[in-house]
């Protein structure tokens, strides 16, 4: 089962909005709506920051949205700070041989 | 709140079988609901699933490393566990233990995210 499809880098300056796509197909992230996204920080467990394409765990700031067209996810943050310079990946259930899979990950750094 | 922790060897020699278990508190293994899984990551590299098992002992893995994988748990203990046979340096990674909320009315068992992690332990295999 291949990876999601994530750019390896995204950048932003602080204040400012960025957007990361996560590119599957049909049988997971066009085909269901359980995709989620996970901050980890360099030596850190990664943490969840959005479930079921678009929910927020309690705590994680709103400055954090997930939204889906097609066989793409996205996760949006807004107002960019210094601490949301870190490493995100996607993550979806999948109807083939295996039942769930990783993009490859995004590094995002803060300017 | 359920936290998870990793504890094993952190030094494996090749074609050995590596061995991790991950312990449960704030919260019982048994209740329904979740699968309870193993995550690598490889140095530098992105998330790699393991595979998963339901408290009553039901196991899903990945493909890639189906034959030399078993996933136990220990309700007692609140305990479960990753064998992973015959390493190479290329098993070389962090592993990380997670609870993973079951997706129930599909046809192949999944998970909709995982939360929380264990803080992860570097597994090394080397002689």
């Amino acid at each position: 089962q291949s990876a999601l499809t994530q750019p390896a880098s995204v950048s932003g300056s602080p204040g400012q909005s960025i957007t990361i796509s996560c590119t599957g197909t049909s049988s997971d992230v066009g085909g269901y709506n359980y995709v989620s996204w996970y901050q980890q920080h360099p030596g850190k467990a990664p943490k969840l920051m959005i479930y079921d394409v678009s929910n927020r765990p309690s705590g994680v700031s709103n400055r954090f949205s997930g939204s889906k067209s097609g066989n793409t996810a996205s996760l949006t943050i807004s107002g960019l700070q210094a601490e949301d310079e870190a490493d995100y990946y996607c993550s979806s259930y999948t109807s083939s041989s295996t039942p769930m899979v990783f993009g490859g990950g995004t590094k995002l750094t803060v300017l | 709140q359920v936290q998870l922790q990793e504890s094993g060897p952190g030094l494996v020699k090749p074609s050995q079988t590596l061995s991790l278990t991950c312990t449960v508190s704030g919260g019982s293994i048994s209740s329904g609901g979740y699968y309870w899984s193993w995550i690598r990551q490889h140095p530098g590299k992105g998330l790699e699933w393991i595979g998963y098992i339901y408290y009553s002992g039901s196991t899903y893995y990945n493909p890639s490393l189906k034959s030399r994988v078993t996933i136990s748990v220990d309700t007692s203990k609140n305990q479960f566990s990753l064998k992973l046979s015959s390493v190479t340096a290329a098993d070389t990674a962090v592993y990380y233990c997670a609870r993973a909320t079951a997706i129930f009315g599909v046809v192949i068992p999944g998970v909709r995210w995982f939360d929380p992690w264990g803080q992860g332990t570097l597994v090394t295999v080397s002689s």
